[in-house]
């Protein structure tokens, strides 16, 4: 039984250029939550959804950044046209229905934007 | 402004002795409280959470106090192990608007020294 997939590990990206991270949540899971962590800085949460549906999203920045997950396949976070600002660290996590908040954890993805 | 507070960056303890990590908030909807503790390179991994209609919880060598009239939480671990060194996180839920996401403390990072 996985954990929660997150991929790639690292990404590299120049500004201006897309950047889209993969989320496979656990087996059994059907709600995902993307966070973010800027260096020295605790995680803050991004968006919440569970399949098709968008269920908060106000930790979202308003412009450039978009988050699905699909009937079929990972949650995809999305991020158009990035700045340096966007280099972090994102964690997916997910969760059975019935523990909102007892979930687990991905690896991360590292992004880089040079 | 933080809801979650960790004022400690980091603390160095003996092995064998107490390790105790701080961790305030400001809103008094909370009604959730989870300690997560990370390793570099890796994803949050669940340790300890406690209910704001309890002052304790206790697994093993892990203890978190909640003290709801001081707004106040605290992780024990005794004894403390060199492979307790990681960065630990509080975490709370439940505020207006809450939908399960967290809301995290930047981090305390615990060195135990043999």
């Amino acid at each position: 039984n996985a954990g929660v997939m997150q991929n790639p590990r690292h990404l590299v990206r120049r500004r201006g250029q897309e950047a889209r991270l993969r989320c496979s949540p656990m087996k059994g899971h059907s709600h995902v939550y993307w966070y973010r962590q800027l260096p020295e800085e605790g995680l803050k949460f991004m968006v919440y959804l569970q399949k098709e549906n968008i269920i908060d999203e106000s930790g979202m920045p308003k412009e450039r950044f978009s988050a699905e997950f699909p009937k079929e396949g990972p949650s995809i976070l999305r991020i158009q046209q990035v700045v340096r600002g966007d280099s972090a660290a994102y964690f997916c996590a997910s969760s059975p229905p019935s523990r909102a908040y007892g979930y687990t954890f991905g690896s991360g993805t590292r992004l880089t934007v040079v | 402004d933080q809801q979650v507070k960790q004022n400690s960056p980091s603390l160095s303890v003996q092995e064998g002795r107490i390790s105790i990590l701080n961790c305030d908030y400001t809103n008094s909807m909370f009604d959730y409280f989870l300690w997560y503790k990370k390793y570099p390179a890796e994803g949050p991994t669940f340790l300890i959470s406690i209910s704001s209609i309890k002052d304790k919880n206790e697994d093993g060598r892990f203890t978190v106090f909640l003290n709801k009239s001081a707004k106040h939480l605290s992780l024990h671990i005794v004894p403390s192990q060199p492979g307790d060194s990681a960065v630990y996180f509080c975490a709370a839920s439940g505020g207006r608007g809450s939908q399960g996401n967290l809301i995290f403390g930047k981090g305390t990072k615990l060195s135990v020294k043999p």
